[in-house]
């Protein structure tokens, strides 16, 4: 079975810029969620979708970063303009909506920004 | 909003020694709880996982224990081996709405296995 696929791996910057990440998550898997990782902390919940729909974004710092799913598959992430504390790792994440596995959020390997 | 607090930061056992981590959270409504290690540069994998109406799970050398009263829950590695030297997360999920959870993690924990 594939697992959630990212890109790009690594992503270098100036502050101001534009930047954005891709992920597609494991097939069947409804619930896709966005986590920002900086260093030495655990990641922490950006934005999560429900198929197409928003379910939780109130940590998503709405002025310069935005998310989109809209074919409920694939999903977008955006930062503008980039800041020097994005550095971090951007994470994406999938689950399935089926019993017990529900829960269980698998790993993309994520996208390395650094905001010069 | 739920508050996950882990410790310690950082541990460094000699191989073949016992290793624990212990996590607090907050929200009572909180009832599942995963253990994730994240190994440099790659990413997050779930290693072991307890529901709130379970008091401890094992699995082969890894074992959580979960306290609801307290609302503590713990992982425990024994006879610790080289690979396991890495960065454990604790995290506690609860339902939001529609059926979805949202999972919040802790600080971490760098451990480190001494040969």
């Amino acid at each position: 079975e594939a697992g959630v696929a990212q890109s790009p791996r690594y992503k270098i910057i100036e502050k101001r810029q534009s930047v954005a990440f891709w992920c597609n998550p494991i097939s069947g898997h409804a619930t896709l969620y966005w986590y920002q990782q900086i260093l030495g902390q655990g990641p922490k919940l950006l934005i999560q979708f429900q198929n197409n729909g928003v379910v939780d974004d109130s940590q998503l710092p709405k002025d310069r970063f935005s998310a989109e799913r809209l074919k409920g598959v694939d999903s977008t992430l955006k930062i503008q303009p980039a800041k020097l504390e994005d550095s971090a790792v951007y994470l994406c994440a999938s689950s399935m909506r089926v019993g017990e596995a529900k829960n269980i959020q698998y790993f993309g390997a994520g996208t390395r920004l650094s905001v010069l | 909003g739920e508050n996950v607090e882990q410790h310690p930061s950082t541990l460094s056992v000699q191989e073949g020694d016992s290793a624990v981590i212990k996590c607090t959270y907050s929200d009572s409504a909180s009832n599942y709880f995963p253990w994730y290690k994240q190994e440099l540069g790659k990413r997050p994998q779930l290693i072991i996982d307890i529901r709130s109406n379970v008091g401890e799970k094992k699995d082969q050398r890894i074992a959580v224990t979960l306290n609801k009263t307290a609302k503590h829950f713990s992982l425990h590695i024994t006879e610790t081996q080289p690979e396991d030297s890495a960065v454990y997360f604790c995290a506690a999920s609860k339902l939001i709405d529609f059926g979805n959870e949202k999972l919040t993690f802790g600080t971490g924990t760098r451990l480190t296995i001494i040969p």
